[in-house]
């Protein structure tokens, strides 16, 4: 079945460093796939999104590519700040199917 | 094991009649869950934070009165949607927020068509 696959972590990286979480997918067909954002104690948040091959989602300074040749999804953020700790989840949808994440990745950024 | 338990997974229901979605957190006991409304490859919509023992908060735009939230203990959020209509039919999904407050644990989801 379709799935998606994440670095659990926890990330812990310096401000400013350069970010890479990586996400590969599982899926028949052509998968919208998302990035959200939880920030300690509250629900999520849609980051960025990306609908069809080569699209590339950006929000805040994070970007991620839609890689159908390598079925991945990987976010990057070129220098991160203490206030992205958070945690980060991968997720696809399919029209019709409900969506499917992944286990999320703890982001730590330490000032 | 599964954290989170939704039931039921799928439901058909006609115009007009009520529907009763159950979220249940397995191994921890749940201050704070959340209900989300999927359509179809897009991204999940928050409709309302569940807190126990108080009322819900709800997103701007989303009906109190036509989504009602109970979360009446520590392991159980129930979302009901009354006098369901075609337009309602969707992707319902709830979160756990751990005990901790650090992490988000989903339910599998539940999808409701209503004739």
């Amino acid at each position: 079945g379709d799935s998606v696959t994440q670095m659990e972590g926890p990330v812990t990286l310096s401000e400013e460093a350069f970010l890479t979480i990586n996400c590969t997918y599982t899926a028949t067909g052509y998968p919208s796939l998302f990035w959200y954002v939880q920030y300690p104690g509250e629900g999520l948040q849609l980051l960025l999104k990306a609908t069809k091959a080569d699209d590339k989602g950006s929000n805040k300074g994070f970007e991620a590519t839609y890689r159908k040749e390598t079925t991945s999804f990987h976010l990057e953020k070129g220098s991160v700040q203490v206030s992205d700790s958070a945690v980060y989840f991968c997720a696809l949808a399919k029209g019709g199917d409900k969506i499917i994440f992944g286990k999320g990745t703890r982001l730590h950024i330490l000032p | 094991g599964a954290v989170v338990s939704q039931h039921p997974s799928w439901v058909i229901c006609k115009s007009g009649t009520s529907v009763k979605i159950e979220c249940r957190s397995l191994d921890f006991q749940a201050t704070t869950m959340f209900w989300y409304r999927q359509f179809p490859k897009q991204s999940l919509m928050l409709m309302a934070t569940s807190n126990e023992g108080s009322k819900a908060t709800y997103e701007q735009g989303v009906e109190k009165d036509k989504f009602l939230i109970n979360h009446a203990s520590l392991t159980l959020s129930t979302l009901t949607v009354t006098s369901a209509h075609p337009e309602d039919s969707s992707f319902y999904i709830c979160s756990v927020l751990d005990s901790n407050n650090e992490k988000l644990f989903f339910g599998s989801g539940t999808q409701l068509s209503v004739l």
